[in-house]
């Protein structure tokens, strides 16, 4: 049940695409194609915003995409925007109906 | 519209004990997996437990095994942990969350602080 692998910081201009990873282990992300990714704003409740690799629930702009390849999967933001400035955090199914999540990365929008 | 809202927390000595409380409404609770999920300050979020909608199914994350119990009254709309002997590394904000792989929906979070 080890923590998922995220760069703690990203950043990106307004406008611009920003990609932030999350690395686990065959165990995890590879295993599965159940990888989600949550938005949180300071003191707000964590959001949903890509879930099962690369769904978006409804009400999420198509600027969010979700992606894997092997044991790294990744949330692309594109187009990026003021209000994307947030907190970011994968999880993914680590069988045993055991759930593990990343470190966050913080998204700066300079 | 779907609320989560924790209850229970509050400040406990090492190896005391304390119940969250996890308030559901806004959606049919009895048909939903629900999760309790963590976060230390200063660190990330972690999975703690999930339970199945009829309570036939509890699994925990390692660390809490033997001390934490996942439960849930259909009939009250609500969900529950129990922590027992708790320790300095369990101080966290824990949030309640419905369904167990795709978190859906989200409480604001109840600090448990363990301190003596």
């Amino acid at each position: 049940q080890s923590a998922l692998t995220q760069p703690p910081s990203a950043s990106g201009s307004p406008g611009q695409s920003v990609t932030i990873s999350c690395t686990g282990t065959s165990s995890d992300v590879g295993g599965y194609n159940y990888v989600s990714w949550y938005q949180r704003h300071p003191g707000k409740v964590p959001k949903i915003m890509i879930y099962e690799v690369s769904k978006r629930p409804s009400g999420v702009p198509d600027r969010f995409s979700g992606s894997k390849s092997g044991n790294t999967a990744s949330l692309t933001v594109s187009g990026l925007q003021a209000e994307d400035e947030a907190d970011y955090y994968c999880s993914s199914y680590a069988g045993s109906n055991n759930l593990v999540f990343g470190g966050g990365t913080k998204l700066t929008v300079l | 519209e779907v609320q989560l809202v924790e209850s229970g927390g509050g400040l406990v000595q090492p190896g005391g004990s304390l119940r969250l409380s996890c308030a559901a409404s806004g959606f049919t609770f009895n048909i939903y997996w629900m999760t309790w999920v963590r976060q230390t300050p200063g660190k990330g979020l972690e999975w703690v437990a999930n339970i199945h909608q009829d309570g036939s199914e509890k699994y925990y994350v390692d660390s809490v095994k033997g001390r934490f119990t996942i439960s849930r009254d259909n009939a009250k709309n609500s969900l529950y942990l129990h922590m027992n002997s708790l320790r300095a590394e369990d101080t966290a904000v824990y949030y309640c969350a419905r369904d167990e792989i795709s978190l859906t929906y989200w409480g604001q979070g109840t600090l448990v602080t363990v301190s003596s």
